[in-house]
């Protein structure tokens, strides 16, 4: 199974500053990482899949990048509605797995 | 628009058994993959099993291989999962999700329902 591991867990900072949120995977995923935004009380929203591409919708200050175990997403400058929680996930191989979260919360 | 929507929650003893479905409009349900997640409350995400759009592939996550069956029904545009010998760890806000590339890479989902194991 691949384990994906997200830092930090918690990411406090202000409206229009820049967020990086990170993904490590214990193994290459091959691309195959997505990023998923969850607000409370709501169901997950996809922002990335395949590592760089941004899904219907999303806006352009969601951005990610890596290769191979590791990957990150940027946010260029935070908008109110962007504090939620982020998770990764990898569709490389059987089981698909998620990360633990990160929650980016108002400093 | 493309919808998905649970039902069949509720609280069940533990060795108990329950059938979820998900009722999908809005887009061509044979052609897709489609998954089960869930949440336990408070937690993180977890996969829990997928069926190909042909319904002849299928794949489970080990903690409810044998015991869960995922199935759909093209007539009535239904994802179903079948949940036998339930367990308190199996509590969960489950929800399905439909894939648009391959497996994984979730863009629709439904509000998701509440099972809950517990005597």
């Amino acid at each position: 199974e691949i384990v994906l591991t997200q830092s930090p867990a918690t990411l406090s900072l202000s409206p229009g500053q820049r967020a990086t949120l990170s993904c490590r995977a214990s193994e290459s995923v091959s691309g195959y990482l997505a990023w998923y935004q969850q607000k409370p009380g709501q169901a997950p929203r996809l922002l990335i899949y395949d590592t760089s591409n941004r899904a219907t919708g999303v806006p352009a200050r969601f951005s990610g990048s890596g290769s191979g175990t590791d990957f990150t997403l940027t946010i260029s400058s935070l908008e109110p509605e962007d504090f939620a929680v982020y998770y990764c996930h990898q569709r490389s191989s059987w089981p698909l797995t998620f990360g633990g979260g990160t929650k980016v919360e108002i400093k | 628009e493309v919808q998905l929507l649970e039902s069949g929650g509720e609280l069940v003893q533990p060795g108990g058994s329950l059938r979820l479905s998900c009722a999908a409009s809005g887009f061509t349900f044979s052609i897709y993959a489609m998954s089960w997640v869930r949440q336990t409350p408070g937690k993180g995400l977890e996969w829990v099993a997928a069926i190909g759009g042909g319904a002849d592939v299928t794949h489970y996550a080990d903690s409810v291989k044998g015991r869960f069956t995922i199935s759909r029904d093209i007539s009535r545009n239904t994802l179903y999962l079948q949940m036998n010998r339930l367990r308190a760890e199996d509590t969960a806000l489950y929800f399905c999700a439909r894939s648009t590339r391959g497996y994984g890479d979730y863009e629709a989902w439904g509000p998701g329902t509440l099972v809950t194991v517990s005597s």
